[in-house]
């Protein structure tokens, strides 16, 4: 299984609302991450758990919060987002070493109203 | 932090021709350099990698360069179909303590012309 699974694949939600995106991988991965990518442009990274702890955080503003509940899943809280949040949000996951390969999810199309 | 730049943004080539896409980056100590392949509405796919103990990697019609004294790789593609179009992303790893910190640079978009 070399799959990472997002859902939901597309979610629109209202700037009061508040919403969560999931992420599974039975990869065996200790790594993953969040990644926020607009129309033609480059993903941008947001958050890395290492070993289920958060290692890295891209001074995200706080309406995202992350979750890593156990080594397979990654979980992004959503609240109070503004229309310009709008965008495809990226999971991904790798072995947790150094150089090695990051295995992307298909992605959630997010929009806010 | 680290920074990539790539070039060009958009590439058009005849079926057939090959394809060249250059990155530099900036972090001397970045020592690992993917390639990712996205198609319109998909995720990011690797399609080679490369790491600083290599100069060159070939994988059929694609191959990959690194100098690393430089600090510029590239992205070869050989005998374009068009299957081939798409967004290319060049990336580099630079040192962190916790998991791969993947930098992409700006993308290019290739279009291979029948």
């Amino acid at each position: 299984d070399t799959e990472v699974t997002q859902t939901p694949k597309h979610l629109v939600m209202g700037m009061t609302n508040k919403k969560s995106l999931k992420c599974e991988q039975h990869m065996g991965h200790r790594a993953m991450y969040w990644y926020k990518q607009k129309a033609k442009k480059p993903p941008e990274l947001m958050f890395v758990y290492s070993y289920e702890k958060l290692s890295i955080n891209e001074s995200v503003p706080s309406r995202f919060s992350p979750e890593c509940p156990n080594s397979s899943l990654l979980n992004l809280h959503l609240h109070a987002l503004q229309p310009e949040d709008s965008a495809l949000y990226l999971c991904a996951s790798s072995q947790g070493r150094r150089e090695t390969e990051a295995f992307f999810g298909q992605g959630t199309r997010l929009t806010v109203v | 932090g680290e920074n990539v730049e790539q070039h060009p943004s958009t590439l058009s080539v005849q079926e057939g021709d090959s394809a060249v896409i250059k990155c530099t980056y900036s972090d001397s100590a970045s020592n690992y350099f993917p390639w990712y392949k996205q198609e319109l509405g998909k995720r990011p796919q690797l399609i080679i990698d490369i790491r600083s103990n290599v100069g060159e990697k070939k994988d059929q019609r694609i191959a990959v360069t690194l100098n690393k004294t430089a600090k510029h790789f590239s992205l070869h593609i050989t005998e374009t179909q068009p299957e081939d179009s798409a967004v290319y992303f060049c990336a580099a790893i630079p040192f962190t303590g916790g998991g791969n910190k993947l930098t992409f640079g700006t993308g290019t978009q290739l279009k291979v012309e029948l």
